[in-house]
């Protein structure tokens, strides 16, 4: 059985200041597929990025950073120069490659507040 | 503009009635997803569909039901035998992979729902 686990429950930095979410994923499968959501007051949930068990290559796209790590099963998320537009929900989750079962399981979730 | 939609936002239910909460998509995707997220929970899978008039059990599909006539509808019912309706509720889609790797699921704004 596939298992996500964010242990950071809640996190609070101050403005600028840089910060890391971490995931930490359990699967048997060799193949499978890591995400990244973010959940925002309003409730939706946003897509920010989506990795594959064969890529290792640690991702940026701006401010957001990613670390996929598969020695030690994390795949963690940094946001460099926090703003308060970053306060939401994060949530990462699991995918198992299974052609007709791409089922996502999800970690509980980080809420992350920035102060002004 | 293409996306997911929920209806309503916001829905109250007496204790021993059912109620449909609504999800469209006109992303012309072909799964779709229902997810409930319980306070500082993760998302849980209630039931999923791959085609028209086919879907699957999720992890917590005791007390829902749900029906896909339509490509782009996927409407869930809370049964009066579901024990602890309250929750909110979020519908997903997505492409299929056809082999090609697990795609990213995109939500809609999501439904609250209390039961009085």
């Amino acid at each position: 059985a596939q298992k996500v686990t964010q242990a950071q429950t809640e996190i609070s930095v101050v403005e600028k200041e840089d910060v890391t979410l971490d995931c930490v994923y359990e699967t048997r499968d060799t193949t499978y597929y890591l995400f990244w959501y973010k959940q925002p007051p309003s409730g939706e949930l946003v897509f920010l990025i989506r990795r594959n068990s064969f890529d290792e290559q640690n991702e940026i796209s701006g401010r957001y950073s990613w670390n996929f790590q598969k020695s030690t099963s994390s795949f963690n998320f940094t946001i460099t120069a926090s703003q308060v537009v970053d306060s939401a929900v994060y949530f990462c989750a699991l995918s198992e490659a299974n052609f007709g079962n791409e089922k996502l399981t999800f970690g509980t979730g980080t809420r992350l507040t920035i102060i002004p | 503009d293409g996306g997911i939609t929920q209806s309503p936002k916001y829905l109250f239910r007496k204790e021993g009635q059912n109620v449909t909460l609504s999800c469209e998509q006109n992303l012309n995707h072909d799964a779709m997803y229902w997810y409930r997220q319980d306070p500082g929970q993760g998302l849980r899978l209630i039931y999923y569909s791959q085609i028209v008039n086919d879907f699957q059990k999720g992890d917590i599909a005791e007390g829902y039901s749900v029906s896909r006539e339509k490509k782009e509808s996927f409407p869930l019912t809370v049964t009066s035998a579901q024990k602890n309706p309250t929750a909110f509720y979020l519908c997903a889609s997505s492409i299929l992979s056809g082999g090609s790797g697990n795609k990213e699921q995109f939500f809609g704004p999501g439904t609250r729902l209390t039961v009085l």
